[in-house]
This record gives C-alpha cells, structure tokens and sequence, in this order.
C-alpha cells in the first residue's frame, strides 16, 4: 500500500542510549518531515528536508540528528536519549505543490526514555 | 510566520447536538488551512481543507469548515454530534517555501461526547 512507513512502532531507551528512527514513502514526494507530539503542545517540527540531499532545522531540533538517505527515506537519530525525548514521533512527506497540499502521515513511533 | 490558535482545549458536547472548535490563523501568504483528526493511541486522518477554492469546505464525518478571511478564522462545525466524533482535532496552516511548506499546527482542541 503506498504511504509513509515508519518503524518502529514502540522503543523503550534508557538514558543516554542511542536509536534511529527510520521513515520510507513510496509516493515520490520531495519534501519529508520528522514532528514530535506531546499532551497539550500538538504536532511540533524537528527537522525537514525538501529535497533529496538537503535538510534543515524546524522548531525543535535540539538532540536529534537526520538523514536524508535517498527520496524514499528520511531517518531521525538520537544520539543520547533523555527523558525529555518521550513522544510520539511522525514522519510525513509532502508533493509540495502550490495548488494541491497533499501530505501523508506515518503511523507513529511512541518512545519512552527512562 | 505561518501559526494557528485553537481557541479552546477542551469542547465537551452531548451526542446529537452541535459542534463547533474553533481555530484562528495568522499568515503572511495567502494560507491552506486543514483540519485533522486524531482518535486515542491512532495517527493521523485529513478531515478537510482549503485551498482557495470555494470558502465552505466539506469534509468527512459530516464536517465542514468555513474559511473568513476578514476574521482569519477557520471554524470546524458538525451539526449533530456522534460518540464516535470523540478525539483530538488539529487545526492546521500550511507552511512557507522557505521551510519545505511543513505544516504547522495548532495545539489541538479535545472533544468529549456525552450520551
């Protein structure tokens, strides 16, 4: 089914560990998308990337690192985990047209630091 | 810069009755504006958007929204509500070319259906 697949679904890291999260579309989209989700904040932008090759920061990038692997992939990376890392996590990707915004959301990953 | 506010965090209704959740926007550009939905433990669903075509947007479920440029609102409004209509609602502005066009969102509006 095309969309945005992420995983994994669940991680439990303790303090200090690291982990990447992967992210594949299969829509031929340009731009990609790395939000966290937290109670009471919505959907807050870590990293972007609009183009294969390129990358840049959003609103909250502080302890994560990407990597836009080819077109179809866009990884999140946590060096060293900290409790303040607990969130969902969503990859979306985006054709990024003016006259039709059409972006696909990933399942999720929901991680826990302890 | 592109935001939304959601002027309420928390709506509760009793089934059959009205809905409203309201979402005001702010943008330098000529703004797409979406509303998603989010059940418990559940990802992401595109209930409607705007793309400045007709003001009045449909959506799914029994949505629709209307866009008001003189009031930069973009109101979600049911007109009977379901059980089935309790979750999270996110309203949304479209981003700038300068930031990949992410989406940028509101803080999300609670909605609670009472039997």
């Amino acid at each position: 089914n095309a969309g945005v697949t992420q995983t994994p679904k669940f991680q439990v890291l303790k303090t200090g560990q690291s982990m990447t999260l992967q992210c594949a579309q299969d829509m031929n989209h340009n731009s990609m998308y790395w939000y966290r989700q937290d109670p009471g904040m919505g959907l807050r932008l870590i990293y972007y990337s609009a183009s294969e090759g390129t990358t840049d920061k959003g609103e909250v990038p502080n302890g994560y690192n990407v990597s836009r692997l080819n077109k179809r992939e866009f990884s999140l990376r946590l060096e060293s985990a900290a409790p303040s890392q607990t969130s969902v996590y969503f990859c979306a990707s985006s054709a990024e047209t003016e006259a039709n915004y059409g972006y696909t959301f990933g399942s999720g990953t929901r991680l826990t630091v302890v | 810069a592109q935001s939304v506010t959601q002027l309420d965090s928390h709506v509760s209704v009793s089934e059959g009755t009205p809905v409203l959740l309201r979402c005001n926007y702010s943008s330098s550009y000529s703004p797409s504006l979406f509303w998603y939905v989010q059940h418990p433990n559940k990802g992401l669903q595109l209930l409607l958007k705007y793309t400045s075509a007709a003001t009045l947007v449909k959506g799914i479920n029994g949505f629709e929204a209307e866009f008001k440029k003189s009031e930069t609102s973009f109101h979600l409004t049911k007109p009977s509500a379901h059980m089935s209509d309790a979750a999270e609602y996110f309203c949304v502005v479209s981003g700038v070319p300068n930031s990949g066009y992410a989406l940028n969102f509101g803080k999300g509006t609670s909605l609670l259906v009472t039997p």
